[in-house]
């Protein structure tokens, strides 16, 4: 098993561009969500979902869209990029969506925007 | 405000100490966990508990429901401990605690 895969690992986006983050999970997990980590901040949640065809915005979901069309890919889009957006970005996976169960990361994508 | 406060933000250990790390919570919970965030940036989970303790190997987590705090414990730390430590709760969704660098020095 791959586990949780992302791509890119690092992206450079000027200010008003567009991009897709990718993730991937070969788990068959129901639950994913995406998060930002911050310098003296915890992970926060943008977007998650519990199954196919199901989304929800989590903490900070100002900026970005999702979509689950499989089970498996959940990508995240930044419809036009701001400096704000600057972070690390992760995806995570798990069965269920009620925090019980172990959640499995993504390498993380290194992005910023000039 | 701060749903998850974890102490200290930074640790320093000479290799072979005994370590713990805190973690205290605000809201009401199904699940606490803690996960280890490599130097590399990868996050992977140590534990998930809901009650009492859990052990593997060098590294001990327990949670106290009442008091709604956590900890964790290294047992003979040794340098590739060396990580950051982030407590995480499950409540309406996850909350995280912003992590206790850990550095442990051989």
């Amino acid at each position: 098993n791959a586990g949780v895969t992302q791509t890119p690992k690092f992206q450079v986006l000027k200010t008003g561009q567009s991009m897709t983050l990718q993730c991937a999970q070969d788990m068959n997990h129901e639950y994913m969500s995406w998060y930002r980590q911050d310098p003296g901040m915890g992970l926060r949640l943008i977007h998650y979902s519990v199954g196919a065809g199901i989304t929800d915005q989590g903490e900070v979901p100002n900026g970005y869209n999702v979509s689950r069309s499989t089970t498996e890919d959940f990508p995240l889009r930044l419809l036009s990029a701001a400096p704000s957006q600057t972070s690390v970005y992760f995806c995570a996976s798990s069965y269920g969506g009620q925090g019980i169960n172990e959640q499995y990361f993504g390498p993380g994508t290194r992005l910023t925007v000039t | 405000k701060n749903e998850v406060e974890q102490s200290p933000q930074n640790l320093t250990a000479q290799e072979g100490e005994f370590i713990t790390i805190n973690c205290s919570y605000s809201v009401g919970i199904s699940a606490l966990h803690w996960l280890q965030q490599h130097p590399g940036g990868g996050i992977v989970s140590l534990f998930m508990l809901s009650s009492g303790k859990k052990k593997h190997g060098r590294l001990i987590a327990t949670i106290n429901i009442q008091e709604k705090h956590s900890s964790l414990h290294i047992t003979a730390s040794h340098p590739r401990d060396s990580a950051v430590y982030i407590c995480a709760v499950a409540s309406n969704q996850f909350y995280f605690g912003t992590g206790t660098s850990l550095t442990v020095i051989p």
